[in-house]
């Protein structure tokens, strides 16, 4: 079945960066959209950004535009997210999902990072 | 920020029917399809409901999804205990560019 396993959280100080992971397998990774979508700590989800199946178009929320990149590696079936310039409200479980039937329809089971000083 | 307005909470006593509504506007639920997504305590979401009112295999017919003008519900008939956790809509919207998740729903089952 589908997998999805995230890595690269961790402890950063405001104003540092970090490049989330999300490596696939068991289906084809080059036929679909990818996803982030976070969760602050006892909050609700937030999208955060997709890259289209061939990494041509991207979109991000408001608040991680001009510090966030997503992109892919399709060789590698890996999702990334490099995030640059963190917040302490950029605090939060990332997930990696799948974009399928208008929505996510796979998810890993999250990495947290934690953005304080 | 959730553009998508939930109800906090809901409940209902084991066998019964509890609806959660989302709403939305014309740029998001008014022209795009609904999703609804399940999140037990301290686990990923999982996809219930897309297109609307559609189950992905392995969902049981104990859940479903319907959408009116800017508006969408989830109900879940015959509650069971397992059905405790956070429900979420989301839909793509079209002058953000972007996703948007409804505010969660927690379900108690008393």
């Amino acid at each position: 079945q589908v997998q999805l396993v995230e890595s690269g959280g961790g402890v950063v100080q405001p104003g540092g960066s970090l490049r989330l992971s999300c490596a696939a397998s068991s289906f084809t990774f080059t036929t679909y959209a990818m996803h982030w979508v976070r969760q602050a700590p006892g909050k609700g989800l937030q999208w955060v950004a997709i890259v289209s199946y061939d990494g041509t178009k991207k979109h991000y929320v408001d608040s991680v535009k001009g510090r966030f990149t997503i992109s892919r590696d399709d060789s590698k079936s890996t999702l990334f997210l490099q995030m640059n310039s963190l917040k302490p409200e950029d605090t939060a479980m990332y997930y990696c999902a799948r974009g399928n039937l208008g929505g996510f329809d796979s998810w890993g089971q999250g990495t947290l990072v934690t953005v304080s000083s | 920020q959730s553009v998508l307005t939930q109800p906090p909470s809901a409940s209902g006593t084991p066998g019964q029917r509890v609806t959660i509504s989302c709403s939305g506007s014309s740029s998001n639920i008014g022209i795009n399809t609904v999703t609804w997504y399940r999140q037990l305590p301290g686990a990923a979401p999982k996809l219930l409901i897309h297109s609307n009112n559609q189950r992905p295999s392995g969902v049981p017919d104990r859940f479903s999804g319907s959408k009116s003008g800017t508006s969408a519900s989830l109900a879940i008939s015959g509650l069971q205990s397992e059905d405790e956790a956070d429900y979420y809509c989301a839909a793509w919207d079209d002058s953000l560019n972007g996703y948007v998740f409804g505010t969660g729903t927690t379900v108690t089952v008393l």
